[in-house]
């Protein structure tokens, strides 16, 4: 079936540092691949998203690369702010036209100044 | 983001008791999902809708029941909550059309059972 993985957190970076955080997947057919992330007592939001092999999603200095030979999707970020501290979801649709997510478990990060 | 507002954003109620959260989003979107929040699961998919009165069932909808009679609200009911039932709830909408169309999402409900 359809699954995500992504690493165990929490994960704890001083400022300026580079960020990873891996994600592996499990899917029929070419599932578009997102990353979302959520504030402290807020929703989840889209911080970037992959439709096909290879492509790239980037923003606000995020990025990530969908790669099918190892179906992984890893979040990067070359340098680390306070306010990057949140969790972040890897997630798959599984669902086609319909949109149905599988998440991951979430990543707590916590930036220290 | 898409006007999606959540009510209650939270609650506090008794086992046994009905509770029913509300979702409404003002930007015409055709799909609406409905997911849990729990540590160590991430979100999980309760229902979902593609439309006016056309919902189906996610990975975990035993003991919850949705509607939809208006394109704008989504209904998520506990007929008689339980304790595992204590979640953060977050409601979702997504307009119609690729499948790389994302999500998005409410502030959530914080739904306590005792």
């Amino acid at each position: 079936g359809n699954s995500v993985t992504q690493m165990e957190g929490p994960v704890t970076l001083s400022e300026e540092a580079f960020l990873t955080i891996n994600c592996t997947y499990t899917a029929t057919g070419y599932p578009s691949l997102f990353w979302y992330v959520q504030y402290p007592g807020e929703g989840l939001q889209l911080l970037l998203k992959a439709t096909k092999a290879d492509d790239k999603g980037s923003n606000k200095g995020f990025e990530a690369t969908y790669r099918k030979e190892t179906t992984s999707f890893h979040l990067e970020k070359g340098s680390v702010q306070v306010s990057d501290s949140a969790v972040y979801f890897c997630a798959l649709n599984y669902g086609g036209s319909q949109g149905n997510l599988i998440f991951g478990k979430g990543t707590k990060l916590s930036v220290k100044p | 983001d898409a006007g999606i507002t959540q009510s209650p954003r939270h609650k506090v109620t008794e086992t046994g008791t009905p509770v029913t959260l509300r979702c409404h989003q003002t930007e015409n979107h055709r799909y609406m999902y409905w997911y849990r929040q729990d540590p160590g699961h991430g979100l999980r998919l309760i229902h979902y809708s593609y439309g006016v009165k056309d919902t189906d069932k996610g990975e975990v909808s035993d003991g919850y029941s949705v509607s939809r009679s208006k394109t704008e609200d989504f209904l998520l009911t506990l007929e008689s909550a339980t304790s595992s039932q204590t979640s953060v709830y977050f409601c979702a909408a997504r307009p119609s059309g690729q499948p790389d169309q994302p999500q998005h999402f409410g502030d959530g409900t914080r739904l306590s059972i005792l």
